[in-house]
Parts: C-alpha cells; sequence; structure tokens
C-alpha cells in the first residue's frame, strides 16, 4: 500500500512466489494509471498500465487490476526475482484540463529474498 | 537511441548560489516534464511543457524556472538555491499532448548546504 511520512512500506516475498502491491488512488475522475519501477539510483521506468474502460490488463509476469468503485489498484508480479527488487509507484492520470499531469502515489518497496 | 539524458548526474551548491540542470531526449516527443523526489516521496510535478514554445507550472514551481529550448531540450533552473531544494530531480518526455506514458531520464542529484 502507500506510505505516510518518510517510511515507504515494504514487501518481503521469497524468490519464486507471487508479489501483489497495492495502491489506492485519490481522483475517480482518472482515466488512465500506470505502474513504474523504480531501482537504486535510477530514474523510474514504465511497467504497464491500464485505462479506465479496462478492469484487467496482463504483461510479462505482470498484471494490474482496477477497481473503480473503491478507487484501488494492484500490481501483480508472477514467480518474482531478485531482479524484481525496486521501489513501485503507480501514477494516475486525470482527465480534461491538466490532464498532461501523472499524479504518483508514494511507493512500495518490493524485497525479495532468495 | 539515449532515450532521456540529464547533465550533471550529481551536483552540490551553497545556499543562494544559481544552476542549470538540462535535459534532453531523442525520442521526439512533444512532451516534457520536470518532477522532484524526496525521500520516502513520490515524485512531485515542477514543470511541465505540452509541446515546443509552452511551459506550465506543475504542484510545485515555487523557486524554479524552466525554459523549453527546443524540440529536444528542456532545462530547469534554480535561480537562488535553498536547502529545501536538496532532492533528486527527474526530466521526462511523452510522445503528445495528452500522450500517457513518460519516459524518464537517469536523475541529478542535488545538494544544497
Amino acid at each position: 500500500g502507500e506510505s505516510v511520512g518518510l517510511h515507504l512500506p515494504t514487501l518481503s516475498v521469497q524468490e519464486g512466489d507471487n508479489s501483489i502491491i497495492n495502491c489506492a488512488y485519490s481522483n475517480s475522475a482518472s482515466d488512465y494509471f500506470i505502474w513504474y519501477k523504480q531501482e537504486s539510483g535510477k530514474g523510474p521506468q514504465f511497467i504497464i498500465d491500464i485505462r479506465s474502460n479496462m478492469d484487467k490488463r496482463q504483461g510479462q509476469r505482470v498484471t494490474v487490476l482496477l477497481n473503480k468503485t473503491v478507487k484501488h489498484l494492484s500490481l501483480q508480479i508472477a514467480a518474482t526475482q531478485p531482479g524484481d527488487s525496486a521501489v513501485y509507484f503507480c501514477a494516475e492520470r486525470g482527465s480534461g484540463a491538466g490532464s498532461y499531469q501523472l499524479t504518483f502515489g508514494k511507493g512500495t518497496k518490493l524485497s525479495v529474498i532468495p | 537511441n539515449a532515450g532521456v539524458t540529464q547533465t550533471p548526474k550529481f551536483q552540490v551548491l551553497k545556499t543562494g548560489q544559481s544552476m542549470t540542470l538540462q535535459c534532453a531526449q531523442d525520442m521526439n516527443h512533444n512532451s516534457m516534464y520536470w518532477y522532484r523526489q524526496d525521500p520516502g516521496m513520490g515524485l512531485r510535478l515542477i514543470y511541465y511543457s505540452a509541446s515546443e514554445g509552452t511551459t506550465d507550472k506543475g504542484e510545485v514551481p515555487n523557486g524554479y524556472n524552466v525554459s523549453r529550448l527546443n524540440k529536444r531540450e528542456f532545462s530547469l533552473r534554480l535561480e537562488s538555491a535553498a536547502p529545501s531544494q536538496t532532492s533528486v530531480y527527474f526530466c521526462a518526455s511523452s510522445e503528445g499532448q495528452g500522450a500517457y506514458e513518460q519516459y524518464f531520464g537517469p536523475g541529478t542529484r542535488l545538494t544544497v548546504t
């Protein structure tokens, strides 16, 4: 889930297990959502996105689920690997005016235990 | 194809000094963005440029100015640095107005003493 204050929530997962990272978004008018992965010392890297007219989208080893009723987004990573260790951010894009802007969550740190 | 590049990678400034962070993209993208990232926080938008010749304020523009020099380059200027501007700065670009996926550079780590 999203963090409060300066401490990121951390998810520790055994290598090979599935990971689920959650995100609560704020704007019910947001029409697009995106997950980014950020490794230490690097810029965010796109993982997967989903539009508001969908409730599920799958990529390679990743699935994003969108529940608009409760404004909740989740990222599922199958067969988690050590290279998946990173901070994961969700972001939402509002529709209409200001729609160039992505609003980012505070992130969740995923640690994979070998 | 280098994507989004940023210079410098690291910088230390004294309070009151000025500097410009440079960003360039080679993907022929129309829109470019500057974010800052503070420990334990998500990225916050400082300024963006929806297309060449336009710039707009984001969530945290105070203390910064930007210039969209041409389609490739978007610079961020700190006129009088303050310790509160110690942060990691990321530049990003996206294909067009209203386009969705943003591509990020590697970041500039700035410390103001």
